[in-house]
């Protein structure tokens, strides 16, 4: 299997501009996560989906977040407008429905907002 | 909510040597797994180990959850093994799929 793939890995961007991280889970994973690691905060969930329907957002900053899961196969993370205070690596994750199952996360998105 | 602390914070180690490395939290948890992040950013799952031994080649971890702790061992180490190690378990009254990370230890292995 490819693993969880996300992309860009690298996006600078101006403040005020509108951002869209994309990810794509490893296939037959039933859930999908959207962590944000900062020097300052260390790796912080911001939402999680079950079955492509989101469980818990309660980790999601602003309402300049937003994210997605239209199908099993993709999940968009959207910053709108986003800030300086945005930079920093987000990564995304999956992992099997059955029971709890080991959590795996691709290569990250290097965010930095100019 | 729950609080987890991995000591020691940096841990420097010539190449072959062995290190332990802990991860204390403040509730009893279901689920508790340790990470590694390359020093390319990389998170790398190493286990999935709510209670009792695992071990996976050189590496090896325990969780005592009784006690509220997980200790993970490096055998030999190598200088590949450098980066970061995380444990990360769920909240306290929380989805056990909700993992909150230590703040980690960062290993140094020197040729």
């Amino acid at each position: 299997d490819a693993g969880v793939i996300q992309s860009p890995r690298h996006e600078v961007t101006e403040m005020g501009q509108e951002v869209t991280l994309r990810c794509k889970p490893i296939s037959g994973h039933d859930y999908l996560f959207w962590y944000r690691q900062t020097m300052m905060r260390g790796l912080e969930l911001l939402i999680y989906f079950n079955n492509n329907v989101p469980i818990d957002d309660s980790g999601m900053p602003e309402d300049r977040f937003s994210a997605k899961m239209p199908n099993a196969s993709f999940s968009t993370l959207k910053i709108q407008p986003s800030e300086p205070r945005d930079s920093a690596v987000y990564f995304c994750a999956s992992s099997l429905g059955t029971g709890v199952e080991k959590l795996f996360f691709g290569s990250g998105t290097q965010l930095s907002v100019l | 909510g729950i609080q987890v602390e991995q000591s020691p914070p940096d841990l420097i180690l010539q190449e072959g040597a062995n290190s332990t490395l802990r991860c204390n939290f403040s509730d009893s948890v279901n689920n508790l797994q340790w990470f590694h992040q390359n020093p390319w950013g990389q998170l790398i799952n190493l286990f999935y180990i709510p209670s009792g031994t695992k071990q996976n080649g050189r590496l090896s971890a325990t969780t005592v959850a009784t006690e509220r702790y997980s200790l993970l061992y490096i055998s030999s180490s190598q200088t590949t093994d450098s980066g970061v190690y995380f444990c990360a378990v769920p909240p306290y009254r929380g989805s056990a799929r909700q993992l909150t990370f230590g703040s980690g230890t960062q290993l140094t292995v020197l040729p």
